[in-house]
């Protein structure tokens, strides 16, 4: 099983560009998240899911918009990056009662 | 809004114990969990506590007291190999479901020889 995959692994934007980060599970699991981690810092809960076609704003989703159409997939939108998007961003996946399992993140910076 | 504190940093040495502790403010509790991330790695899952008292895993233990909005995290026996991040997270519902994950700004743990 390949788990969480998060592509691309690292991106450089310029500001005002958009981008779309990619999330895709294997493991049939309902919920899916997305943080941001800033350097030193916690992970910041931006949009989860509870299913398709589903989700739901966190803590800091202004900037960022998600879609989830299938159980595999919750991309993460961002529609005119700024140098404030610079951050880790991890896509974690989990059934109800169980663990969260996390991809390897997608390093962001925007200049 | 969400509030889970911890201690920034720990330090300790090879083979002694370290207690992490975290207490919550939230809207809504259905359990607390436990995250380790090396520099540079994704979070990994350690230990989750849905009731009140001790969940033991090998040389990680970790406690919870809903009355109180506290938990802890303990480790023993400590290895160079600990040395990372730990986050306590916190499941919160939201209508029927157990949604929203958040998690606190993490403690730094550093063990030396």
């Amino acid at each position: 099983n390949a788990g969480v995959t998060q592509t691309p692994k690292f991106r450089i934007l310029k500001i005002g560009q958009s981008m779309t980060l990619q999330c895709t599970q294997d493991m049939n699991h309902n919920y899916m998240y997305w943080y941001r981690q800033d350097p030193g810092m916690g992970l910041k809960l931006i949009y989860y899911s509870v299913g398709a076609g589903i989700t739901d704003k966190g803590e800091v989703p202004n900037g960022y918009n998600v879609s989830r159409s299938t159980t595999e997939d919750f991309p993460l939108r961002l529609e005119l990056a700024a140098p404030s998007q610079t951050s880790v961003y991890f896509c974690a996946s989990k059934k109800e009662n169980t663990e969260a399992f996390f991809g390897q993140g997608t390093r962001l910076t925007v200049v | 809004g969400q509030s889970l504190e911890q201690p920034s940093e720990v330090t300790a040495v090879e083979g002694a114990i370290v207690q992490i502790n975290c207490t919550y403010q939230t809207s809504g509790f259905y359990g607390l969990s436990w995250y380790q991330q090396h520099d540079g790695g994704a979070p990994t899952f350690l230990s989750y506590n849905g009731l009140d008292g001790l969940e033991e895993t090998g040389r990680f233990s970790s406690f919870l007291s809903r009355s109180d909005s506290y938990g802890y995290l303990l480790l023993q026996e400590l290895q160079m190999k600990d040395s990372a991040s730990y986050f306590c997270a916190v499941r919160v519902p939201r209508g029927s479901t157990l949604g929203r994950l958040y998690f606190g700004r993490g403690t730094q743990l550093t063990v030396w020889p």
